[in-house]
């Protein structure tokens, strides 16, 4: 079964707007973290920001910041003004404790982001 | 400056023969991740393993194997028996503290082509 949800393969944005890009999870462990990555055409992952389950607040790193809503399971990443550098694949993931009480990563198919001029 | 190499950037061989795709990292990370790219799929856990010498299969680990025999390197041999094996390879580190913000850390990748 799908562990991480992304729906929107691709989105247009202009630039100095906002965007959201959706997630959704699945996990029945209480605790869990959220991440999200933007990997540019040079294939590198860059990590933008983390989001706790524990966590009270929303995560905000800059331009980036997470849209918790923990009932019902979503993790929907916000850029604000958007750049034409914010031009990438962004991925959303989750870090889950395995049976064997290890720690996996989770990776949705991601969605292309273009920014406009 | 620490980090994880993946060497090399781009790798060719003939189908039948098996490669080993190179991690190294210098985060004195326990935990190193391998990860398989394939267009609109997103990224597939190979294998993971977060002390020397113990490693688990991810969700696609058929086809591939890894050692772990020190905490720096975590190499991965994509054997003939991968029907697929095609794709651009990540590697990961991390720190598996559990509570606490411990990203993955990726390498540049190894984008394979198998013909």
């Amino acid at each position: 079964a799908q562990k991480i949800t992304q729906t929107q393969p691709g989105m247009f944005v202009q630039e100095k707007e906002a965007v959201t890009l959706d997630c959704t999870y699945d996990t029945s462990d209480p605790s869990y973290g959220l991440f999200w990555y933007k990997q540019p055409s040079s294939g590198e992952m860059i990590f933008l920001i983390y989001q706790g389950s524990y966590d009270q607040q929303n995560a905000t790193e800059g331009r980036y910041s997470l849209n918790f809503q923990k009932a019902r399971k979503s993790a929907n990443l916000v850029i604000s003004a958007s750049q034409l550098g914010d031009s990438a694949m962004y991925f959303c993931a989750m870090r889950e404790v395995s049976h064997s009480g290890t720690y996996k990563y989770i990776f949705g198919t991601g969605t292309r982001l273009k920014v406009l001029a | 400056d620490g980090g994880i190499t993946q060497s090399p950037k781009y790798l060719f061989r003939k189908e039948g023969q098996n490669v080993t795709l190179s991690c190294e990292q210098n985060l004195n990370h326990d935990a190193m991740y391998w990860y398989r790219q394939d267009p609109g799929q997103g990224l597939r856990l190979i294998y993971y393993s977060q002390i020397v010498n113990d490693f688990q299969k991810g969700d696609i680990a058929e086809g591939y194997s890894v050692s772990r025999e020190k905490k720096e390197s975590f190499p991965l041999t994509v054997t003939s028996a991968q029907k697929n094996p095609t794709a651009f390879y990540l590697c990961a580190s991390s720190v598996p503290r559990q509570g606490t913000n411990s990203p993955l850390h990726f390498g540049n990748g190894t984008r394979l082509t198998v013909t």
